[in-house]
């Protein structure tokens, strides 16, 4: 079965600078998604950021960048210029390319921005 | 387009009573999702409907916990009787079939509290 571990259970960062959230996990299949979610105090999860495992290049949404290393599998998302609006939880997913569609998650990393 | 919608966005029982909350996915979206999420930790899947059959409910407790989509649109999750380690958010998600890379579109999720 396949298993993300956050290690980091809470984060902070001074506004404006910048901060890595860590995640690996663990899988046998060569193909699949990661996925960072953000989870505000409203709980709804909100989609940060995908990656194709396929894919080489790591992807890239405005401030929010991922460093993804396959062989390691290692899935770290980095935040630049940190924003109060920012703070949240934040969830690293996985989900096979075949077969069901379930995300599998971390168990989270809690970030606090401070003004 | 409107998001998913679930309700009641909270509830308190006491143990051994019964509850069911509900959601209505995204339009269009065969695939449908509930998630339990006990405080501190991240979303852990219940069940997974395609259209309306279960495509996997190996982490729901059967003893206690069903789920139905009758009509293969919104879909209803009971619990009873409930027990205090149900106290958690239960959060709802639906996505399109057999679109891999297409992220999961979540509720706002109802907060269970069971005294």
């Amino acid at each position: 079965a396949q298993t993300v571990t956050q290690s980091q259970p809470e984060m902070s960062v001074q506004e404006a600078e910048t901060v890595t959230l860590s995640c690996t996990y663990d899988t046998s299949e060569s193909d699949y998604y990661l996925f960072w979610y953000k989870q505000p105090p409203s709980r709804q999860m909100i989609l940060v950021i995908r990656q194709e495992a396929y894919k080489q290049q790591n992807a890239t949404e405005n401030r929010f960048s991922v460093n993804f290393q396959k062989a390691a599998k290692s899935f770290s998302l980095k935040i630049s210029d940190s924003q109060l609006g920012d703070a949240a939880m934040y969830f690293c997913a996985y989900r096979r390319s075949q077969g069901a569609q379930k995300l599998v998650f971390g168990q989270g990393t809690r970030l606090t921005i401070n003004p | 387009e409107a998001g998913v919608a679930q309700s009641p966005r909270y509830k308190i029982i006491e143990k051994r009573q019964s509850v069911a909350f509900w959601c209505n996915p995204i339009s269009g979206h065969a695939t449908l999702y509930w998630y339990q999420q006990i405080l501190g930790q991240g979303p852990k899947l219940l069940i997974q409907f395609q259209n309306n059959g279960v495509v996997d409910d190996s982490q729901l407790p059967k003893d206690r916990f069903s789920a139905e989509r009758l009509k293969g649109v919104d879909s209803t999750l009971k619990i009873q009787p409930a027990k205090l380690e149900d106290s958690a958010v239960y959060l709802c998600a639906s996505t399109p079939a057999g679109h891999y890379n297409s992220p999961l579109h979540f509720g706002n999720g109802t907060r269970l509290t069971v005294t």
